[in-house]
């Protein structure tokens, strides 16, 4: 079955960068692409951009571009993202998602358990 | 593009739950809804207006049609106390998109 295993809490002072990981099984990676989405405490989902299987391009929101990076490593079948120069409101549980389709046919069919990131002082 | 849901919605078990997201033309996009317990990641349990993952009961059923989302849930049970969530992709900003969450509460 598919499992997607993320990588532990993290506790990043602001201005810092922090990288969370994404190991996935059960399905052959290279097939499909993979998304990251993060939810602040008592809010809802925000998704924060996907890795595409088809074209290997990565896709992000506006609000994020310039600070976030999206790779894999499909020797180790493992999906990193990279977020750089922490706010505050970056504190967040992040998800990473196992992608299916792609622009108007995407959704999220498989989760990681999440990564709690707090950015404090 | 905003999609709108609302905040609560409460029901007694054995009653049908019918929660809605709200767009603009909706209905000519692919709206797909998870379930999220407390503490838990997000579940897929609706993809593509209808359809259901496997393991998913047929309890739970999605219809889209003009500017409104629906998905139902017939015959609620306490374990369906959670957040529910609709997503779609925008084309004209070329983004994927989440309404707030709605948080079932069964009585």
């Amino acid at each position: 079955q598919v499992h997607l295993v993320q990588s532990g809490a993290e506790v990043k002072k602001p201005g810092a960068s922090v990288k969370v990981s994404c190991k996935a099984s059960g399905y052959t990676f290279s097939n499909y692409g993979v998304g990251w989405l993060r939810q602040a405490p008592g809010q809802g989902l925000e998704w924060m951009g996907w890795l595409s299987s088809n074209s290997g391009n990565a896709h992000y929101p506006r609000n994020l571009q310039g600070r976030v990076t999206m790779s894999t490593d499909k020797s180790s079948n493992t999906a990193y993202m990279e977020l750089r120069s922490l706010r505050s409101d970056d504190t967040a549980v992040y998800y990473c998602a196992r992608v299916f389709g792609d622009y108007e046919l995407i959704y999220f069919d498989f989760w990681g358990q999440g990564t709690l990131v707090t950015v404090s002082s | 593009y905003v999609l709108t849901q609302p905040p609560s919605v409460s029901m007694a078990p054995g009653e049908t739950a019918r929660i809605t997201c709200a767009g603009p033309n909706i209905g000519s996009k692919s709206v797909h809804w998870y379930q999220q317990k407390p503490g838990q990641a997000p579940d897929l349990i609706i993809f593509f207006d209808s359809s259901r993952p496997t393991g998913i009961p047929e309890r739970f059923s999605g219809s889209n049609s003009g500017n409104t989302a629906t998905l139902t849930i017939i015959r609620v049970e306490a374990g369906d106390e959670a957040d529910y969530y609709c997503q779609v992709w925008d084309g004209s900003s070329d983004q994927v998109v989440f309404g707030g969450g709605t948080r079932l509460t069964v009585l």
